[in-house]
């Protein structure tokens, strides 16, 4: 069965730098949730979009955007890159009968 | 504010021996709760959704429970295959009519060494 994809999957940066993340979900899923993971850390919610309209709004920093394209995939642009962005950033989709599939996630390091 | 109290942070068990995990949750109207197992630098793999106390659900060694005021976790002669954090996260009720974010509690990292 197809699931959600990210990519890249592992991406370095340098401080200052700019980054975007790429989200494919489950085809005929509607919304699209971002969550970002700290280490040792539970995954905390940054941004939902439903129906490419943003749904809801979590701890996202101002430096940080995110849009959901007409085929569905979402982009998170994180810019002005601080060595504390470095975490998983997973990706999730879901519709109104079935409960949330993430995907694999990407790994941000900001060096 | 929702919250999610997850215990005991770590659990070591020999194989066959088993044991529970604790997901207490604090939420203004339950719309789900969400089980899931999380490898090491990988996504959350989807366990279980439970909507009401009294239900229950069943998947191999595994078996969640849920009260008014938290879920367990069964784990039946867990393997050393069963190793990985088991996260609980809920969702409430009052965010319209498409599922809403979830919260996570912090997570038991489950150990079953042979």
């Amino acid at each position: 069965a197809a699931g959600v994809i990210q990519s890249p999957r592992h991406l370095i940066k340098e401080k200052r730098e700019t980054a975007t993340l790429k989200c494919y979900p489950i085809p005929r899923h509607d919304t699209v949730y971002w969550y970002q993971q700290g280490p040792g850390q539970d995954p905390q919610f940054l941004i939902s979009f439903y129906e490419k309209m943003q749904s809801d709004k979590g701890s996202i920093p101002d430096r940080f955007s995110a849009q959901q394209f007409s085929d569905y995939h979402s982009e998170l642009n994180m810019s002005s890159l601080e060595l504390g962005d470095s975490a998983l950033y997973f990706c999730a989709s879901s519709t109104s009968n079935y409960g949330y599939t993430f995907g694999s996630g990407t790994r941000l390091t900001v060096v | 504010e929702d919250q999610v109290t997850q215990s005991p942070e770590a659990l070591r068990l020999q194989e066959g021996e088993s044991s529970s995990l604790n997901c207490s949750y604090t939420v203004s109207g339950l719309r789900g709760l969400f089980w899931y197992r999380q490898d090491p630098g990988k996504g959350p793999e989807f366990l279980f959704t439970l909507y009401s106390a009294g239900e229950e659900k069943e998947k191999e060694r595994l078996k969640a429970t849920l009260t008014k005021k938290e879920s367990f976790l069964h784990i039946t002669a867990p393997k050393p295959e069963d190793s990985a954090t088991y996260l609980c996260a809920v969702q409430a009720a009052d965010r319209g009519s498409t599922l809403g974010r979830l919260y996570f509690g912090r997570g038991t990292q489950l150990t079953v060494w042979p």
